[in-house]
């Protein structure tokens, strides 16, 4: 079945810095992923997608990197702001009925 | 703000007890989903409806139950409820039924069981 999964469950960066959020993937025939933010006390917000026809994907300070040969994912934000600070997720939308399976989740702290 | 409302923000009840929690999807769109998000098990997906239909069923507990009434609007109905019920409960919403189509979600229900 499917299966998203994250690295590490927190990650502290310094303002300013860019900050490298992963993910991994179980299964070989998954073709299309999604970042969320989710700040305290709010759900979860879309930041950005891919799918499996590309290896790259920017969007506002960020950009997402898919490797398909290891099944990984990378979410990358460039000059990492306060606003920045909330949980992580990568989800794989399922073909039937588009439910999301999320991945555990990164909390990024970002210090001034 | 995603434009998906759900009431209450918060809930307490004790153990045995049944509530409903309550989403308004976006205006225009068909497809609700329900998620529970909780420190051990993160966001798992629960139930999903299109148009007053049920499309997908996640692991939700046959204690719990959802429908989708007509004016699009979602409840879902937490019954015998136990200490490991405490959670966060997210609505979403998408505009149609396929993983192409982005869900926004709701700021959830907080369900504390004591």
């Amino acid at each position: 079945g499917e299966s998203v999964g994250l690295h590490l469950p927190t990650l502290s960066v310094q303002e300013g810095d860019n900050s490298i959020i992963n993910c991994a993937y179980s299964n070989s025939a998954s073709d299309y992923f999604i970042w969320y933010k989710q700040e305290s006390g709010k759900g979860p917000q879309f930041i950005i997608d891919i799918r499996s026809n590309m290896d790259k994907r920017q969007g506002q300070r960020v950009t997402v990197l898919l490797n398909k040969t290891v099944k990984h994912l990378s979410l990358q934000i460039a000059a990492t702001q306060p606003g920045d600070s909330a949980v992580y997720f990568c989800a794989e939308p399922v073909l039937w009925g588009g439910k999301l399976i999320f991945g555990q989740g990164t909390e990024l702290s970002v210090k001034p | 703000d995603s434009g998906v409302t759900q009431t209450p923000k918060h809930l307490i009840t004790a153990t045995g007890q049944r509530v409903t929690l309550r989403c308004s999807p976006r205006s225009g769109d068909l497809s609700v989903y329900w998620y529970q998000q909780s420190l051990d098990q993160g966001l798992q997906f629960l139930i999903q409806y299109y148009n007053g239909e049920e499309r997908a069923k996640g692991n939700i507990l046959e204690r719990f139950s959802a429908q989708q009434f007509p004016d699009l609007h979602s409840e879902l109905n937490l019954s015998s409820l136990e200490l490991g019920d405490s959670a966060l409960y997210f609505c979403a919403s998408s505009v149609g039924y396929g993983k192409s189509y982005e869900q926004y979600f709701g700021p959830g229900t907080r369900l504390t069981v004591t």
